[in-house]
């Protein structure tokens, strides 16, 4: 299946700050990445759908000008938490869909705000 | 109705046994099925898709498709400690759906 590789795996930012999280595709030319976030002992939630060359598809209830997403490459995306408050520490976590429409996941990132 | 359910555990099966794990879906155009295993603290790995009705095997694990019933199963076969985690069931790859897993303990 495909590779797909997350960074950081961990960061701490401080309130108010900007974090980025790069997704990268590593065999496989991604046309369309996801981006979930999962909180403690909670599912994963979906947050956008993030299509390259274009605008990324965003899922109800989730602020776009909070959480940058872009795909400017077919093996690159990147998610930029702005703003951020310690509500928004969560397990960040990108996938892949692959050509036979199967989604493979990245490591995931955490993020904690101070 | 949420779109895919499952029983939320935690399920607790002796080394050895077998571990069914249960998952319904609501949605009767589905043609895609997966089952991750997510480790805490860990991002999901895949474990079986299934797209026909009937069972499909993969060593220790099997899942099991019924459409008309709209459900999926797994099974895994001599469970090990290894293989306590939460386990999702997924519907679709366009826009995946997960359930919210089943947490899955395996005593020694």
């Amino acid at each position: 299946g495909a590779v797909v590789s997350q960074h950081p795996s961990r960061v701490i930012c401080k309130s108010g700050t900007s974090v980025k999280i790069e997704c990268r595709s590593l065999d496989f030319q991604a046309t369309t990445m996801f981006w979930y976030r999962q909180f403690p002992k909670q599912s994963l939630m979906l947050m956008a759908t993030s299509n390259e060359g274009s605008k990324a598809t965003y899922e109800q209830g989730v602020e776009k000008d909070k959480f940058l997403i872009n795909h400017a490459s077919l093996t690159l995306s990147t998610l930029t938490v702005t703003s951020a408050h310690p509500e928004d520490s969560s397990f960040y976590i990108c996938s892949v869909l692959d050509f036979g429409n199967t989604i493979y996941f990245g490591e995931g990132s955490w993020l904690t705000v101070v | 109705q949420k779109e895919v359910e499952q029983n939320s555990g935690p399920l607790s099966v002796p080394e050895g046994a077998i571990a069914s794990l249960n998952c319904t879906y609501s949605d009767r155009v589905s043609q895609s099925f997966f089952w991750y295993r997510q480790y805490s603290g860990k991002s999901p790995e895949l474990i079986m898709s299934i797209y026909s009705n009937g069972d499909k095997e993969d060593g220790r694990f099997t899942a099991q498709l019924n459409k008309a019933s709209q459900y999926v199963s797994l099974l895994i076969r001599d469970s090990q400690p290894s293989d306590s985690a939460t386990y999702l069931c997924a519907v679709n790859p366009i826009r995946l759906t997960f359930g919210t897993g089943t947490r899955l303990t395996i005593i020694p």
